[in-house]
């Protein structure tokens, strides 16, 4: 699986729009980029993936360049519940006996 | 989706003793995973667990430390024996055929005396 590197933390205000960019620059041609949110005493929960181009969902927007080689994660708009860990994740749809390997992940603290 | 439950969901316990914890999903699911989260720390995948054979463990995880037991589709356990303060973590457990569909459980905190 890719490494991936990430921003620690992140600080913003309600109401602006938080992005977070991850690099991956091996990632391999199969790779699908993943990102997980874990809040406070919960497990992680899947947000959105892609595997180029943009994607976007009722939570989030998933930036991906041509080289694959990063991507940034945008959060719009965001609200103090968006205060959380946000985790990157490289590797194939249907990964080695679909094992999930985490990253150090970006701590975003949303202030009022 | 899935629906995960774990117990307990938080316990104190002293150096020396082991705990169980246990992993129930409202399906059921081919494959099980336990993960530890230390304070602070990311997620590290432990062992996944499959019904009728016995778990498989990542480097640096062994059976006799972590044993794990996985009776049926919807339900496994794991055990974390002879605990040290260094075992006090979040255990979390999960389920899923793919990376953009892991479901996982609220955890259970642990802490070691």
């Amino acid at each position: 699986l890719a490494k991936t590197t990430q921003p620690i933390s992140m600080d913003s205000y309600e109401g602006q729009e938080v992005n977070i960019t991850c690099s991956h620059n091996n990632i391999a041609t199969n790779d699908y980029i993943t990102w997980y949110q874990q809040f406070p005493s919960q497990g992680p929960r899947f947000i959105i993936q892609g595997y180029k181009t943009k994607v976007t969902n009722e939570v989030a927007s998933l930036f991906i360049p041509a080289d694959r080689k990063s991507s940034t994660l945008s959060l719009p708009r965001v609200s103090l519940s968006d205060t959380a860990v946000y985790y990157c994740l490289v590797g194939p749809v249907k990964a080695a006996g679909n094992k999930l390997t985490f990253g150090g992940g970006t701590r975003v603290l949303v202030k009022p | 989706s899935a629906v995960i439950s774990q117990k307990p969901s938080r316990d104190i316990c002293q150096r020396g003793t082991s705990l169980t914890i246990q992993c129930q999903v409202d399906s059921q699911v081919t494959m099980m995973f336990w993960y530890r989260q230390q304070p602070g720390q990311s997620l590290t995948l432990i062992a996944t667990a499959n019904q009728g054979s016995e778990a498989t463990y990542e480097s640096g995880f062994v059976i006799d430390k972590f044993p794990i037991s996985r009776p049926n589709l919807t339900f496994s356990t794991l055990t974390v024996s002879n605990m040290s303060p260094e075992d006090s973590s979040i255990y979390l457990c999960s389920v899923g055929e793919g990376t953009d569909t892991q479901y996982f459980g609220p955890g259970t905190r642990l802490t070691v005396l």
